[in-house]
């Protein structure tokens, strides 16, 4: 079946510019998570999606960073203003509750000029 | 001190060599612990849950002792598939906590 999907799966900016980031996750599954994940590290987590809404965002760094889950399915990771210290692989995940096994999808390379 | 760490790598070993990699973490109340391997520019994947017990799957081995705080895992047999990174993940109420990373080669 399909697993979780990102799109871009390349994103270049520049300083200052918005950008998003969508994840599809695969179907049925409530559990939604962002991580981001620099080189030589691990993935990082930034929030958590139970259904619609954000269980944990204790992970986003600052105000710039926001995500939405309208309808409990795709999620969009919002980045105003970004700077190039946001220049990561930007992983989502999902699960069938928060206690499940946690699917990967490819990530979106950000890259901020 | 991070919450989870790792030995630091890279492990380079022939094929047929038997590899452990260590793994500490520090947050007394993690609940779930797991290994996760992860491909040069590919997403994470679950290797192998960990357990108290010990558990094996194949060739891979992992243990885990609560009273140290101490995860690791085991690789008989290398296998030149084998190459890639091995990250040690705590779960505590939801998020994942992934450790660094250590890099395996395994060299023909």
């Amino acid at each position: 079946g399909a697993g979780v999907s990102q799109t871009p799966s390349n994103k270049v900016t520049e300083k200052g510019k918005y950008v998003e980031l969508r994840c599809d996750p695969i179907s049925g599954h409530t559990a939604l998570y962002w991580y981001r994940q620099s080189l030589g590290q691990g993935p990082e987590f930034l929030i958590y999606f139970q259904g619609t809404g954000a269980a944990d965002d204790s992970g986003l760094p600052n105000d710039r960073f926001f995500a939405v889950r309208p309808e409990g399915s795709v999620s969009t990771l919002k980045i105003q203003r970004t700077e190039r210290g946001d220049s990561a692989v930007y992983l989502c995940a999902s699960s069938p509750t928060s206690e499940g096994e946690q699917f990967f999808g490819p990530g979106t390379r950000l890259t901020v000029l | 001190r991070k919450e989870v760490e790792q030995d630091p790598g890279p492990f380079n070993v022939p094929e047929g060599a038997t590899v452990a990699f260590n793994c500490t973490y520090s947050n007394s109340a993690s609940q779930s612990f797991f290994w996760y391997r992860q491909d040069c520019r590919k997403e994470p994947k679950l290797l192998m849950s960990v357990y108290s017990s010990g558990n094996e799957d194949g060739r891979f081995t992992a243990q885990l002792n609560r009273a140290s705080q101490y995860i690791s895992l085991l690789i008989r047999d290398s296998k030149l598939s084998d190459s890639a990174t091995y990250l040690c993940v705590v779960k505590g109420n939801t998020p994942l906590v992934f450790g660094k990373g250590t890099r395996l080669s395994v060299i023909a």
